[in-house]
């Protein structure tokens, strides 16, 4: 079964500054993978998604990820960060070939100092 | 174009009381799915209804049942409400031709509290 790594918890960055979160899974052969945005009080939204092709995806507000086949890493980055940002962010792999299912990393929480 | 609603918003049950929790989109997507969230550990899938007549176990099944009444409805019901079972529920529905891959949209949320 897929598993995946959100290995901070919790981070906090001024406006303006750069952003970096990470994510891991193990299912090296993972065809496609998202990040899913919560805003506090309120349900998942789709930041991005990637499928085979490049490797580099464009998400909604500024967002962008890279998949790393060799790392198994699908990192999101930001590079100026708003405090509109201030919310939770969840990779979601699929839980298996074939699956209809998602596995939801425990999330990595950001805050933004004005 | 609602998306995807969620009845009631809250809720606070006693030990061993039932109650449904409701779910609807206007999408006319196949697959609707169940998940709660708790505090440090993401979401994790409770049910799923692939399409209208199906319904499949996700991670956490037990305790709970599910009703895909109709294309856009997917109910969530609690026979017998513990403790361990106070979250936040979320529905979402995806269009359901990529299975996994497809884009998931989610309600807003239902919070139960169970004392």
């Amino acid at each position: 079964a897929q598993s995946v790594t959100q290995p901070d918890i919790h981070i906090t960055v001024s406006e303006g500054a750069s952003l970096e979160l990470r994510c891991n899974y193990s299912y090296g052969a993972t065809p496609y993978l998202f990040w899913y945005v919560q805003s506090p009080g309120q349900g998942l939204q789709l930041l991005l998604k990637y499928f085979s092709g490049d490797t580099l995806v464009q998400g909604i507000k500024g967002f962008e990820a890279e998949f790393k086949r060799s790392q198994s890493s699908f990192n999101l980055r930001k590079p100026s960060v708003h405090w509109s940002d201030a919310a939770e962010y969840f990779c979601a792999p699929p839980s298996g070939a074939g699956s209809y299912q998602l596995t939801f990393g425990k999330g990595t929480k950001l805050s933004v100092i004005p | 174009n609602a998306g995807v609603t969620q009845t009631p918003k809250f809720q606070v049950l006693k030990t061993g009381q039932s109650m449904t929790l409701q779910c609807a989109q206007d999408m006319n997507h196949n697959s609707m799915y169940w998940y709660r969230q708790d505090p440090g550990m993401g979401l994790r899938l409770i049910y799923y209804s692939a399409s209208e007549g199906t319904t499949d176990k996700g991670e956490v099944p037990n305790g709970y049942n599910v009703s895909r009444l109709n294309k856009r409805e997917f109910s969530l019901r609690l026979e017998s409400a513990a403790p361990s079972q106070t979250s936040v529920y979320f529905c979402a529905s995806s269009e359901g031709e990529k299975g996994a891959a497809d884009t998931q949209y989610f309600g807003p949320g239902t919070r139960l509290t169970v004392l």
